[in-house]
Parts: structure tokens; C-alpha cells; sequence
């Protein structure tokens, strides 16, 4: 199975900061790699997939770089409602598998 | 507007059974595959399995955790996907969610919670 670390586990910022989130995979994925926003008690969103292109609707706040084994999930400043746990998953190989989460939240 | 709704969820004791259903509108359902994925409590998220589209084949993969103990299955004449859990064992106490997709997941339902306790 693929192996995706995620880093930071948590961070806390301030409204207007620019916040980076980075991802890592076990081995060469392409860009075959999704970010996902989950608020606490809800279902996960799309936000970004392969890579870099951002899902219809999603604010142009949030972009994704990287291919092969390391991207980037970035929100150019961090807004309030942002305050979620965000995910990658890699869909190079099955089993699809997500990062451990990384948990935003105002300083 | 994509609309993903499951249901099925509930307490059950370890070695038993539970059928969850999806019940999905909005889109062309015989079209899209589909997939479930967990989230324990507290915990990220796991995919579980998927169903592709009948057109393109209408088999299933799963995840190795569940593999001879849950059937995903879809009613394309009732827009509907199922995930027959055998065998529960405690470590499948989640959350369960429906989506579409079959390797970016762009729709999810709010999720139905199992719990298999004793």
C-alpha cells in the first residue's frame, strides 16, 4: 500500500496568514493526489484534485502543487470558515489512501 | 444538486451483520461509480471499497481489512448503493460514508454511524 504522511498534524494562525500544508507519498504517485476540507461533524469536500486544479465552486483561496511524492496544499490567507481538518489521498494505486489530517485553527 | 443519502447504521455486536444503504439523486446514478470510505471515531479517513459503473464492467474492489467480509452492491433502478457488513468486528466502528467516484471521491453523504460493540 502507498503510504501518505502529511506534516504539520496541527497548526494554529492567524486570520490573513498564509498557511502551507505539505503531503508526502510512500512512493512516486504521479499527480494522482486529492485534498479534501472536513468541518468538524460534517462530510469531507473536494477541494483540489490531480494535484492542482481546483474543484468547481472551490474558492481560489485554496491551490495544490507537487508530483511524484511531494505537494503542497496552500490557502493564500486564511479565512475563519477555513477552520478545518484537510486531507490528501492518492489514487495511483489501490487501495486509495488518505494522509493522517492536518487540523487548522485560529490562533 | 447531488444529493447522497445513508442510512442502515447502528449498534451491533461483534460477529454480526448490518446492511447500509445509499440512497443518491441528482445525477446520472448507472453512470458514476461509486465507493464507501470510514472514518473511526476521532480518527482520518479509510477507504473501504468502490463499485464501478456497469458500462464499465460492474465489478468491485475492497479494501484489504474488509475484503470476504463486506459486498458492496447497487440497485441502478432505485439509484441506490449498498455495503453488506459480515463478520463486524470492533475496529469497524465508524462513521460510513457514500461517494461518488471512483478514485476522487467528489460527492459525499453526511454519513451513518456504525457501532459494533457488545
Amino acid at each position: 500500500d502507498i503510504q501518505m504522511t502529511q506534516s504539520p498534524s496541527s497548526l494554529s494562525v492567524s486570520v490573513g496568514d498564509r498557511v502551507s500544508i505539505t503531503c508526502q507519498a510512500s512512493q512516486d504517485i504521479r499527480n494522482y493526489l486529492n485534498w479534501y476540507q472536513q468541518k468538524p461533524g460534517k462530510a469531507p469536500r473536494l477541494l483540489i484534485y490531480d494535484s492542482s486544479n481546483l474543484e468547481t465552486g472551490v474558492t481560489s483561496r485554496f491551490s495544490g502543487n507537487g508530483s511524484g511524492t511531494d505537494f503542497t496544499f496552500t490557502i493564500s490567507s486564511l479565512q475563519p470558515e477555513d477552520i478545518a481538518t484537510y486531507y490528501c489521498q492518492q489514487y495511483d494505486n489501490l487501495p486509495l489512501t488518505f494522509g493522517p489530517g492536518t487540523k487548522v485553527d485560529i490562533k | 444538486e447531488v444529493q447522497l443519502v445513508e442510512s442502515g447504521g447502528g449498534l451491533v455486536k461483534p460477529g454480526g451483520s448490518l446492511r447500509l444503504s445509499c440512497a443518491a439523486s441528482g445525477f446520472t446514478f448507472n453512470k458514476v461509480w461509486m465507493s464507501w470510505v470510514r472514518q473511526a471515531p476521532g480518527k482520518g479517513l479509510e477507504w473501504v471499497g468502490r463499485f464501478k459503473s456497469r458500462a464499465d464492467g460492474g465489478t468491485t474492489d475492497y479494501a484489504a481489512p474488509v475484503k470476504g467480509r463486506f459486498a458492496i452492491s447497487r440497485d441502478d433502478s432505485k439509484n441506490t448503493l449498498y455495503l453488506q457488513m459480515n463478520s463486524l468486528k470492533t475496529e469497524d466502528t465508524a462513521v460510513y460514508f457514500c461517494t461518488t467516484g471512483a478514485n476522487t471521491l467528489s460527492f459525499w453523504g453526511l454519513g451513518t454511524l456504525v457501532t459494533v460493540s457488545s
